[in-house]
């Protein structure tokens, strides 16, 4: 069962970047895909994009070209980065996995609250 | 993108009712639908695939129906752990999209 663990800065300043890591224990990174799940205090839930290792990235367009996510199979972790993040960045993130072989998301990690705020 | 809305936002029940909760799509998704619950400070979890196929372990009481645009999820009576948020989302297309959730009260 595929385990999955946000870190990063609980707190960004307005026009900075947001940067997360997902750290993946037991099992392979590989055949899945790797999304990031936002959802704002108290409202719904976003995709944001995600990364199939070794093949291909798909990033919701929402998001305006603000988003990166990278994956280093060495140390087993997904990566996020927001740019020029405002207010409305302001959310729990999730690290969601997907096997390649399915079309929904089956394990979350327990999510991070990031604050935009100066 | 495909817009899902769901009904009602919020609804209040009680412990051994039958609750359905409606999600609607703005177009054509065959049967690529998902159901997820979400209970306070959780991530959500996942309860029904491909619009009606459960998810192990998910108790039978759940069950979700529907094709194309219209979908139901279902819960044939209602436990007091069941009182959550839940949400559908499409898997037809990119981005994928959820619906504004649907919260489950007593």
């Amino acid at each position: 069962q595929v385990q999955l663990q946000e870190s990063g800065p609980g707190l960004v300043k307005p026009s900075e970047t947001l940067s997360l890591t997902c750290t993946v224990s037991d099992g392979s990174m590989r055949n899945y895909f790797w999304s990031w799940i936002r959802q704002p205090p108290g409202k719904g839930l976003e995709w944001m994009g995600f990364i199939y290792v070794g093949g291909s990235t798909h990033y919701n367009p929402s998001l305006q070209g603000r988003v990166t996510i990278s994956a280093d199979t060495s140390k087993k972790q997904i990566s996020l980065t927001l740019t020029s993040v405002t207010a409305a960045d302001t959310a729990v993130y999730y690290c969601v996995s997907q096997m390649a072989t399915v079309d929904y998301f089956d394990y979350w990690g327990q999510g991070t609250l990031v604050t935009v705020s100066s | 993108d495909i817009q899902m809305t769901q009904s009602p936002s919020s609804l209040s029940a009680s412990v051994g009712d039958k609750v359905s909760i409606t999600c609607r799509a703005s177009q054509d998704i065959g049967n690529w639908l998902a159901w997820y619950q979400q209970t306070p400070g959780k991530a959500p979890k996942l309860l029904i695939f491909r619009a009606s196929t459960s998810q192990m372990g998910v108790p039978s009481r759940f069950s979700g129906s529907g094709f194309g645009t219209d979908f139901t999820l279902t819960i044939n009576g209602l436990q007091p752990e069941d009182f959550a948020t839940y949400y559908c989302q499409q898997a037809n297309s990119f981005p994928r999209t959820f619906g504004q959730g649907t919260k489950v009260d007593i």
